[in-house]
Formats: structure tokens, sequence, C-alpha cells
């Protein structure tokens, strides 16, 4: 069965420190991956999605970056926090496009990031 | 066009009634919507979806009813139970050009059942 897996789960952060969080997935190959940030009493809002290796592309014009080094990681960085970027942070998988099941969205368990 | 208007923001029902979850959505391009179901500190986990050549369906004490003319579906909670509080967002998706699953969530609904 697949899993999928953040870390850290909380994180409190200095205004201007870097930033790195990471998402793995297990059980399944060349899943699309995708980071949503939900902010409290909102929905959720992607910032990135990524189809493959290599393959990043973002939503929204923001302070944070995205990579995909391994087929089943996902990271989450920044240079340098802004206290707007608290918040609680969650990774998603799907099944690639084209397959039946593609369109159910699977969600890690999150990360609450606070930027003092 | 991309807007998924979810109501009420939050519902409290006694234990055993019906809790009633509507959403609303502008793009009918949109080809699935799943509903999620979300504790505190957790992340969202999927707990029904439909799709739109389909008006209603159930999954144990769960319902979906799709009206596609009216751009309206909703979440019907039978038997509501205490286990039932959470946060529930509905959602409606489009593959788009870029070959992934583009989802647009509602603002979310706090339901808590009480005893």
């Amino acid at each position: 069965s697949q899993t999928i897996h953040q870390w850290p789960a909380t994180l409190v952060q200095p205004v201007g420190s870097p930033l790195s969080l990471e998402c793995t997935v297990e059980g399944t190959s060349n899943p699309n991956l995708y980071w949503y940030r939900q902010a409290a009493g909102r929905g959720l809002q992607l910032l990135f999605y990524s189809v493959g290796i290599g393959q990043i592309s973002s939503e929204v014009p923001q302070n944070l970056s995205a990579s995909r080094p391994q087929d089943r990681q996902f990271i989450l960085s920044s240079k340098k926090l802004l206290l707007s970027d608290s918040g609680f942070y969650l990774c998603a998988w799907s099944n690639p496009s084209g397959d039946l099941n593609g369109d159910e969205q699977f969600f890690g368990p999150g990360t609450r990031l606070t930027v003092l | 066009q991309q807007q998924v208007k979810q109501s009420p923001q939050s519902l409290i029902v006694q234990k055993g009634g019906i809790s009633i979850i509507n959403c609303a959505y502008e793009n009918t391009a949109f080809d699935y919507f799943p509903w999620y179901q979300q504790f505190p500190g957790k992340g969202p986990a999927l707990l029904i979806a439909i799709r739109p050549d389909v008006s209603e369906k159930k999954e144990g004490r769960f319902t979906i009813s799709f009206n596609k003319s009216a751009k309206q579906f909703s979440l019907h909670i039978m038997d509501s139970q205490p286990g039932d509080s959470a946060t529930y967002f509905c959602a409606a998706s489009i593959e788009n050009s870029g070959g992934y699953q583009k989802v647009t969530f509602g603002t979310g609904t706090k339901l808590q059942v009480i005893p």
C-alpha cells in the first residue's frame, strides 16, 4: 500500500531563516506530487506541483521554491522566511495523468510552520 | 470561474441527526468532485467523490447529491456521530494541460456533532 511521509511535523523558525520541508511517498512510482498551504479558516492553496523528477511548476508567486530530486521525494524550501509564510503545509500525491485513479489526491500528515 | 463556494462555515448537529454541507461551482469543465474530511492537526483524507454523470453516490452514512444543471453538490451525513466532528472540504477538479489534476477546494465547514 502507498504511504506518504512529511517532516518535520512542527517547526518554529525566526524571520529571515531558511526552510526545508521534506515529503516522501512509498509504494508507487512516478506519482504526481503537490505542495499545498492551508491558512487558518481557509481552504487549501496549491503552491507547487510536479509530474516528474526535476519538473516543477508554480501556481502562485511567492517566497518559496520546490524541488524533486528523486521520483518519490518532494522538497519545499525558502532562503529567507517571512512572517506570512506561517501555516500548515501539506504534501499530496496522485497517480500519473491518464491513470483511471489519477483524480484522487492523497495527503500527508502536514507540517505546522510558525515564523516568529 | 475556478472558485468553489462552500456553506455553511460551521455546523452544529445533534447526535443521530443529518448534517448537510453545500457547495457550488462555476466552471462546467470540472469533471471530478471529491469531499475531504480533516481532523485537527492532520492532513485531509478523501471521504467520497462523484463524477458529473451521476446524480447521487452513497457510501455508508455519507451521500453526495449532485445537480449538474444548478452546478451544485452537497454532502449528507446520516445518523451523525460525535466521531464525525471534523472539518469537511468540498473540491472540484479538472485535468490541467500540464498533465496533473488541478483541484480547487472550498473554504471548509467545521462540523460539530453534540451528544
